[in-house]
């Protein structure tokens, strides 16, 4: 069975500086796929980035980059030179096959505050 | 066009009420979720279309029913629902395969009195 965990449930952090939210993961799969959302207070699921288990390097997107750490089973988000505006719930998630069918398995979420 | 619209965005119900929610995208996505997401908690697989069929019910009680018409609406009926059943309900779509980045609706936030 597949499992997402982060153990983070609430950071402050100072307008600009780096945030790394935590995100580790339990597949036998050989094959998978770990994704990052944003979710503001007005409710919407924003895709932030994606890694493939067979990537080579760390995907990066903007200010958003992951640190993708395969034997370890960890792809944490970075978030450089943060704003007011990254303030919301992250949720890490990964993508699970069950008989043929794809789904997505979310962790708990990391509800992150950035201070001005 | 990247956009999944949910409609309505807030709904009040009693629990003798039938009501439903409307998901809509013109992405030419061929999957379509909705999940149950309660305050503080990750969004909760509900249905999941393929291809305009249900592939997955993740054991929903039967007072919630799925419907999707074509492969840009997803419909969810409710009937006799309870207070409980109060949340935020989310729709996504994605391609059915590959990445599975799924793109999500504002969702509806849904009261139960």
């Amino acid at each position: 069975a597949q499992k997402i965990t982060q153990t983070q449930p609430g950071m402050f952090v100072q307008e600009k500086e780096a945030v790394t939210l935590d995100c580790t993961y339990d597949t036998s799969d050989p094959s998978y796929g770990l994704f990052w959302y944003k979710q503001p207070s007005s409710g919407e699921m924003i895709f932030l980035i994606y890694q493939g288990s067979y990537d080579q390097q760390n995907a990066t997107e903007g200010r958003y980059s992951l640190n993708f750490q395969k034997a370890r089973k960890s792809a944490n988000l970075v978030i450089s030179a943060s704003q007011l505006g990254d303030s919301a719930m992250y949720f890490c998630a990964m993508r699970s096959s069950n008989f043929g069918n794809e789904k997505l398995t979310f962790g708990t979420g990391t509800r992150l505050t950035i201070i001005p | 066009d990247t956009e999944v619209t949910q409609t309505p965005k807030h709904l009040v119900m009693g629990m003798t009420n039938k009501k439903s929610l409307k998901c809509e995208q013109h992405m030419g996505h061929r999957a379509m979720y909705w999940y149950k997401q309660k305050a503080k908690k990750p969004p909760e697989l509900m249905f999941v279309y393929s291809y305009e069929k249900l592939s997955i019910n993740e054991s929903v009680p039967s007072r919630f029913s799925p419907e999707c018409p074509n492969s840009s609406l997803l419909n969810l009926h409710l009937h006799a629902l309870q207070p409980e059943d109060s949340a935020l309900y989310l729709c996504a779509s994605s391609q059915p395969q590959g990445r599975l980045e799924q793109f999500f609706g504002p969702g509806t936030r849904l009261t139960v009195l």
